[in-house]
């Protein structure tokens, strides 16, 4: 089946720009994740989407930073105002879940994100 | 907060070598453990998973880890890398539902290349 997909592929963007990346997760998949992987910094986790809970928005960088859900299926990452230490590729995962059970995680290609 | 240490950052081997990556984390409760992989030019892959039972964890391609909870440890090997094998490893962890949910942690990666 599909997996996990993600636009766009590369985006170049200048500094104090927003940005919106877009994730589908794989159909069926109630949970959401967006991190983040740069030079710096390795893999970061930014926020997690979890069926109807509120998200854990606990590794958002800064206010800039904010992420939606729509219709449990469907994410979009926004940057306000854009950095250069936001160049990064923005990963997306998804995943069952179920009370009491664990199940792995199912990465996208990424958006390679850069700003100049 | 959970941390994952990865020991070794640039691994290179000659085929048929044997390997070992090192991979530490720092929390103490219950853990599910990951191993991911990051072919050149691909996404991340799963290689192997532990949550619970057998520590011994085998995984696709010929991987396996073994988990050992006194050393805080889940060291991956594989008995004769192949070219093939050249990726970036990713050592991850997360606290499941009673240690802050299925967030992933990642270690910062090592880099293998396998030579002919």
């Amino acid at each position: 089946g599909a997996g996990v997909s993600q636009s766009p592929s590369n985006k170049v963007t200048e500094k104090g720009k927003d940005v919106e990346l877009r994730c589908d997760p794989i159909s069926g998949h109630t949970a959401l994740y967006w991190y983040r992987q740069s030079l710096g910094q390795g893999l970061e986790f930014l926020i997690y989407f979890q069926g109807n809970s509120a998200p854990d928005k606990s590794g958002l960088p800064s206010d800039r930073f904010s992420a939606e859900r729509t219709g449990g299926s469907v994410s979009t990452l926004t940057i306000q105002r854009t950095q250069q230490e936001d160049s990064a590729v923005y990963l997306c995962a998804s995943s069952l879940e179920g009370r009491g059970m664990v199940y792995e995680q199912y990465f996208g290609p990424g958006t390679r994100l850069t700003v100049t | 907060a959970q941390s994952v240490s990865q020991h070794n950052h640039h691994v290179i081997l000659s085929e048929a070598a044997s390997l070992e990556l090192g991979c530490n984390y720092s929390y103490g409760g219950t853990v599910n453990l990951f191993w991911y992989v990051q072919y050149p030019g691909q996404h991340l892959q799963l290689l192997l998973k532990y949550f619970s039972g057998d520590p011994l964890v085998k995984g696709i391609k010929g991987f396996e880890a073994e988990f050992i909870k006194s050393k805080f440890s889940f060291n991956l090997r594989k008995p004769s890398v192949q070219w093939s094998d050249t990726a970036e490893y990713f050592c991850a962890v997360n606290g499941g539902l009673t240690g802050g949910g299925n967030k992933l942690t990642f270690g910062t990666g090592t880099q293998l290349k396998v030579e002919l």
